[in-house]
């Protein structure tokens, strides 16, 4: 069963512009973490955050996340033609990681 | 460092045969888990292993199982192969089962 649930499930955006997707999970979580899949290929991590933290950056990402509210948010600045791909937060907890359905990420030339 | 490595890339049996992948983590990676990512039901958790135990084991019936050896590399068998089970068989290794560094997949069609 799906833990987390990614919103929008697609976004289309021109290059340059920011992207925002949304995360929501349902159980406790040791971490929340961000993935990137290339057109059905492996995963690519991107950046991990603790449940004792609010915030977290890594160069053009900026990841938040509400514990009270059982909710993350990805955010990707001065988006590029090459951010495009599906992207997938995942709780941990217990050993293993349970994916949301993913957002697909559309930046045009 | 040589990523994660997964054989075969590419797969196709038939219903009621068996398959075995293959996974062999990150030197030095001793936690081993395995995701089946399909169209409807996304990725979902199979199992993980560390030091040749299984610690923890998602929702999916006895026809799937693992085992991981004293290297670490990781096999994953399913017997019976049903329709449902075309996907993208993923694997991933970890040192502190945080940050899963994954392979490239298998890709199973099942006709």
């Amino acid at each position: 069963s799906q833990q987390g649930e990614e919103d929008p499930q697609a976004l289309s955006i021109q290059e340059g512009e920011n992207a925002t997707m949304n995360c929501s999970y349902k159980t406790s979580i040791n971490n929340l973490q961000w993935y990137r899949q290339n057109s059905g290929r492996g995963l690519v991590h991107l950046i991990l955050i603790r449940s004792n933290e609010r915030e977290k950056h890594s160069g053009r990402l900026r990841v938040t996340l509400d514990t009270s509210k059982k909710s993350s948010s990805l955010l990707i600045t001065a988006s590029r033609a090459a951010d495009t791909a599906s992207y997938f937060c995942a709780t941990g907890l217990d050993y293993k990681l349970t994916f949301g359905k993913g957002t697909l990420l559309t930046v045009n030339p | 460092k040589a990523g994660v490595t997964q054989t075969p890339r590419y797969l196709i049996k038939t219903r009621g045969q068996q398959v075995t992948l293959s996974c062999s983590p990150i030197s030095g990676h001793r936690s081993v888990s395995w995701y089946q990512q399909t169209p409807g039901q996304g990725l979902q958790f199979l199992f993980e292993y560390f030091s040749e135990t299984q610690r923890n084991k998602g929702n999916f019936p006895g026809r799937f199982s693992g085992r991981q050896f004293s290297n670490s590399r990781s096999e994953m068998n399913v017997s019976t192969l049903e329709l449902g089970d075309s996907a993208l068989y993923l694997c991933a290794s970890s040192i502190l089962q945080e940050t899963q560094y994954f392979g490239p997949g298998t890709r199973l069609l099942v006709l």
